[in-house]
């Protein structure tokens, strides 16, 4: 079957706009994450959804990071007035159940995202 | 906090040796779970293996097995006949809990590069 898909596979972007991210998690998956995988930091979880709902947003860095989630499925992240900071690999993972021991997150491919 | 570490940045092994792959992990809830991940140069994160807390027996999934020693906090990965696809990035990771309620969230070591040689 079909496993995680994001877009677009890479961004380029001026400092100062605004990006979006998309993720498309696994048919099923009612639990979504986004992570961000840069070199200073490593991989860093930003936020989790449990279908719409984003029970925990700490891992956003600033107020400039928001997402949503619709129909319990397609994951949007958003950037605003990037900064170049923000260049890293934004991935986005999905799994069946958070509470549930042994159910592994699916990981996408990432978007490359390089602010100039 | 959950707090992971891999204190290998990179790892050598020879085509067909086995080689282990640390981690120690820090957390005070007693209930977490452990996985480990491989990264490849293409960027796709594969899942490898699982451990529970509370599971009495180490994990073990075709040449992978996890060296989990509860009492010391490590879960060490081994890899068993390594194989040249082997090298890549792997990633040591601990399920968050928060209180009750398990968001699933990972948190994840620094990472080892493992490189293959023939």
């Amino acid at each position: 079957g079909a496993g995680v898909s994001q877009s677009p596979s890479n961004k380029v972007t001026e400092k100062g706009k605004d990006v979006e991210l998309r993720c498309d998690p696994i048919s099923g998956h009612t639990a979504l994450y986004w992570y961000r995988q840069s070199l200073g930091q490593g991989l860093e979880f930003l936020i989790y959804f449990q279908g719409n709902s984003a029970p925990d947003k700490s891992g956003l860095p600033s107020d400039r990071f928001s997402a949503e989630r619709t129909g319990g499925s397609v994951s949007t992240l958003t950037i605003q007035r990037t900064q170049q900071e923000d260049s890293a690999v934004y991935l986005c993972a999905s799994s069946l159940s958070p509470g549930q021991d042994a159910y592994e997150q699916y990981f996408g491919p990432g978007t490359r995202l390089t602010v100039t | 906090a959950q707090k992971i570490t891999q204190t290998q940045p990179g790892m050598f092994v020879q085509e067909k040796e086995a080689v282990t792959l640390d981690c120690t992990y820090d957390t005070s809830d007693p209930s977490y779970g452990l996985f480990w991940y491989k990264q490849p140069s293409s960027g796709e994160m594969i899942f490898l293996i699982y451990q529970g807390s509370y599971d009495q027996q180490n994990a073990t999934e075709g040449r992978y097995s996890l060296n989990f020693q509860k009492a010391r906090k490590s879960a060490n990965l081994v890899i068993s006949a390594s194989q040249l696809g082997d090298s890549a990035m792997y990633f040591c990771a601990m399920r968050y809990n928060a209180g009750g309620t398990s968001y699933g969230k990972l948190t994840f070591g620094q990472g080892t590069i493992l490189t293959v040689h023939p």
